[in-house]
């Protein structure tokens, strides 16, 4: 089955700087990686995804790479706001014929500092 | 939308008792999906349903633990008897089957004495 590996597990940055996460994963069938935020006490929220025939996708001061030969893709957020404090997933899917079975990486809990 | 609906958002209960989780999909979502947290295992898929029908079960941990979907918009993640390590946060998440985004509820805190 697919595995999906993220790092770093914890990662504190001040307010404006950028964060990348990075995750890989191993099936070369997936086709569908999105990342989740998880704030405390709620269910992950997606917050941006990208598809195996693209290669970037941004939206505001989230963007997402993905290197489909290297099998790994990362997140960056940039100018950080306290707000963004989270844990964030990684995922990786592949439609089965029914659904598309997400396979979830292990979490990076995102600190912004004033 | 209402989104994902979890009930109970939190249930403590003792050993051996029985434990029953209740979603209500998006309306018309035909997917449905139990997902585990924990510290240790992080997010994982127990099972998921396609119009009302269990597709993969693989994850579910033990005979302990059942699934139903009667209906379009409900199912249950049930189970009997309960033990502490089955202390984690479910989650159930729904989508179109022909979308890949699957939107979670808040999640049922469950606490086993």
């Amino acid at each position: 089955g697919e595995n999906v590996e993220q790092h770093p597990s914890t990662l504190s940055v001040q307010e404006g700087d950028s964060a990348v996460i990075k995750c890989t994963y191993s099936d070369s069938a997936s086709n569908y990686f999105p990342w989740y935020k998880q704030e405390l006490g709620k269910g992950p929220q997606l917050i941006i995804d990208i598809r195996s025939n693209v290669g970037e996708k941004k939206d505001q001061r989230i963007a997402v790479t993905l290197n489909k030969t290297a099998k790994h893709f990362s997140l960056h957020i940039t100018e950080t706001q306290p707000e963004d404090s989270a844990v964030y997933f990684c995922a990786a899917s592949w439609f089965t014929g029914t659904a598309s079975k997400l396979t979830f990486g292990t979490g990076t809990r995102l600190q912004v500092t004033l | 939308d209402a989104g994902v609906i979890q009930s109970p958002r939190h249930e403590v209960t003792e050993m051996g008792q029985e434990v029953t989780l209740r979603c209500k999909p998006i309306s018309g979502h035909n997917s449905l999906f139990w997902y585990r947290q924990t510290m240790m295992r992080g997010l994982e898929l127990l099972i998921y349903f396609n119009n009302n029908v269990p597709i993969d079960d693989s994850g579910m941990p033990e005979d302990r633990f059942s699934a139903k979907m009667p209906n379009a918009s409900f199912s249950t993640l049930k189970i009997q008897p309960s033990e502490p390590r089955d202390s984690a946060v479910y989650f159930c998440a729904s989508t179109d089957g022909g979308a890949e985004t699957q939107y979670f509820g808040p999640g049922t805190r469950l606490l086993v004495l």
